[in-house]
């Protein structure tokens, strides 16, 4: 079966620092692997995505993963954090055993806070 | 890119009433759109799956009768919670898969989410 560990409920950071969220996936198969970003209110917005290409992956605003399938994680990070960057992140892997059909699963969410 | 559009937004009605919420690609077709539910500071719990043309599929413990699902073109799926009451009251956000990008590689991409309450 598929899963998605967030580690954190709850990160906080100054602004101007780094921004690590944890995230750690069990598959049976090689996965694809999301960040998801959602403002208050707000759907889902993409950050990145692994899909087997390179473990180092680069995303919008900053944002970049490493998919380390020895650790099997997944964890979000980058290296200035910004008062905007304040939100609920989920990292995300798509069900193999749905086929075509994409089905999510998603992590608990990691809520970032960003501190003047 | 590829954008959702979720309407409306907001809703606010009594108790009893059917409410619904639309869900449109705008610039792509989507064969598969999925419906989730979410509660405050928890993850997305997903309902169903909406598949164009044919009966939606749906979650375990989600009442088919209760969250009556349409989804009659490749860009509209629309979400009915019938005689809704309190404990329907939740955030509703849809997402819809680009059908020329059918591979578990392609993300889903999102809408902005419906604000549901019930008086």
């Amino acid at each position: 079966a598929q899963s998605v560990t967030q580690l954190d409920s709850h990160v906080s950071v100054s602004e101007g620092t780094p921004v690590l969220l944890r995230c750690n996936y069990s598959s049976s198969y090689s996965p694809s692997l999301f960040w998801y970003v959602q403002h208050p209110n707000k759907g889902l917005q993409l950050l990145l995505k692994y899909t087997s290409a390179a473990t180092l992956v680069k995303g919008i605003n900053g944002f970049e993963a490493e998919f380390k399938k020895s650790e099997t994680s997944f964890h979000l990070t980058k290296p200035s954090a910004h008062m905007s960057d304040a939100a609920e992140y989920f990292c995300v892997v798509s069900d193999r055993r749905s086929g075509n059909t994409g089905k999510l699963i998603f992590g608990q969410g990691t809520t970032l806070q960003v501190k003047p | 890119g590829a954008v959702v559009s979720q309407h409306p937004s907001w809703v606010i009605c009594k108790s009893g009433t059917s409410v619904k919420i639309e869900c449109r690609s705008l610039d792509f077709q989507a064969t598969t759109m999925f419906w989730y539910r979410q509660f405050p500071k928890q993850s997305l719990m997903l309902m169903a799956t909406s598949n164009e043309g044919s009966k939606a599929t749906y979650e375990q413990g989600v009442e088919k009768d209760k969250f009556l699902i349409n989804h009659a073109s490749l860009t509209l799926s629309t979400l009915t919670v019938t005689s809704a009451h309190p404990e329907d009251s939740s955030f509703y956000i849809c997402s819809a898969r680009d059908r020329d990008r059918l591979n578990s590689n392609q993300p889903q991409h999102f809408g902005d989410g419906t604000r549901l309450s019930i008086l």
